[in-house]
């Protein structure tokens, strides 16, 4: 199961783009790449999840280079909404069937005014 | 709202006791994992569930138990309650059995407290 390392805290100011990067250098072929983001006191949501190359939807854009053993995670102009935790996770599945889905530490993102 | 229900939001008991913790789905989604966290820090992992069967086991102590029922609500056992096990308690689904190729909608969580 691919462990994975990021930054523990990160500060940006409104209408900045942060990138927030993440390290999985033993991630297997099948597994694919999910960041969530996580506010005080609620379950975490869904931003977005990729396999390979540049992936993009309405909130976030995920890059992955071509050996796929890290990824970076680009938020477009934040606001002070945008001040969370985020969860970079790896993988999950295992040739047996079962599925532990574990996150890491995550990344403290403060977005100051 | 993410279509997952936890219940209850609050819990407050005191140590030994034991205390049961249920989630229901999204409707359609056959997977469920049960998730621990405590004040500040991460996610731990405890179990997941596929239609009915266990699939994983994470960090999960032996006083705690879940089970999956054929409805697919599923319901987290905690027993012989210590301070420490004061967390929020997650509950997530995904559709399919491996989350490689979906997203987890995760509820808002029971807050358990100790005393």
């Amino acid at each position: 199961l691919a462990k994975t390392t990021q930054p523990i805290s990160m500060d940006s100011y409104e209408g900045q783009e942060v990138n927030i990067t993440c390290s999985h250098n033993n991630i297997a072929t099948n597994d694919y790449i999910t960041w969530y983001q996580q506010f005080p006191s609620q379950g975490p949501r869904f931003i977005i999840q990729g396999y390979k190359t540049k992936v993009t939807n309405e909130v976030a854009s995920l890059f992955i280079p071509a050996d796929r053993k890290s990824s970076t995670l680009s938020l477009p102009r934040v606001s002070l909404s945008d001040t969370a935790v985020y969860y970079c996770l790896v993988g999950g599945g295992t040739t047996s069937g079962t599925y532990k889905y574990i996150f890491g530490t995550g990344t403290r993102l403060k977005v100051l005014a | 709202d993410s279509g997952v229900t936890q219940t209850p939001k609050h819990l407050i008991t005191a140590t030994g006791q034991r205390v049961t913790l249920r989630c229901s789905p999204r409707s359609g989604d056959l997977s469920v994992y049960w998730y621990q966290q405590s004040l500040d820090q991460g996610l731990q992992f405890l179990i997941q569930y596929y239609n009915g069967e266990e699939r994983a086991k994470g960090n999960i102590l032996e006083r705690f138990s879940a089970q999956q029922f054929p409805d697919l609500h599923s319901e987290l056992n905690l027993s012989s309650l210590e301070l420490g096990d004061s967390a929020l308690y997650f509950c997530a689904s995904s559709v399919a059995g491996s989350v490689n190729t979906g997203e987890l909608f995760f509820g808002e969580g029971s807050r358990l407290t100790v005393l």
